[in-house]
């Protein structure tokens, strides 16, 4: 089976640039979603296709996905910012979630 | 807007069934796959289960199929898991969420509904 796999957590100081990644196998050829999660709330959508956003998430997020790694970055991070961060593509009929990034702004 | 709300979860005994609904609205419920994802206790996301806009196919994560069954009803914009023989390692907050098509993000997820396995 396909496996993702994410730093178990980043740190960045305010305002500055944060980078997270999802390795895998060719990871590339698939297309790469990534979710915000923070405690208590509903997973959120924020990157899909690999780099698009969609309507209503800042353009301080992007993505990006090459050879082995997909990449969200952050650019100006927020305090708000701060949450588990997961990426997902599909293993044939199959959903894969890499295991989470821990975003901490100090 | 697009909301999803779950509902039926609670504490069951190991072994024992539980029955997740989830109701859709503001969106065309009959044109979207449905997925649920699962978050055990201190871990990350955990993909459950998909159904197909019509309800005609169904797939599962290795740790439930056989056990665990989605469905949907169109008619009532809700999409249900049969959760049987739950094991402990079952407990987890249960989401459920909309699709995009095969191979789409889950584009929008609902607060999710908590299961407890225990004896």
């Amino acid at each position: 089976s396909y496996e993702l796999t994410q730093p178990l957590s980043v740190s960045v100081a305010l305002g500055q640039t944060a980078t997270i990644t999802c390795g895998g196998n060719d990871i590339a050829t698939k297309n790469v979603h990534w979710y915000q999660h923070k405690p208590g709330q509903a997973p959120l959508l924020i990157i899909y296709r690999d780099s698009k956003r969609p309507s209503g998430i800042p353009d301080r997020f992007s993505g990006s996905n090459s050879g082995n790694t997909a990449a969200l970055t952050i650019n100006t991070v927020e305090g708000g910012d701060e949450a588990d961060y997961y990426c997902q593509v599909w293993d044939t009929t199959n959903v894969v979630f890499g295991g989470g990034t821990k975003l901490t702004v100090l | 807007q697009v909301q999803v709300v779950e509902s039926g979860g609670g504490v069951v005994q190991p072994g024992r069934s539980l029955r997740l609904s989830c109701a859709a609205s503001g969106f065309t419920f009959s044109s979207y796959n449905m997925h649920w994802v699962r978050q055990a206790p201190g871990k990350g996301l955990e993909w459950v289960a998909v159904i197909s806009f019509d309800g005609n196919n169904q797939y599962y994560a290795d740790s439930v199929r056989g056990r665990f069954a989605i469905s949907r009803d169109n008619s009532k914009n809700k999409s249900f898991l049969q959760m049987n023989s739950l094991r402990v390692e079952d407990t987890a907050v249960y989401y459920c969420a909309k699709g995009g098509g095969w191979y789409e993000a889950v584009e929008y997820w609902g607060q999710g509904t908590q299961v407890t396995v225990s004896s």
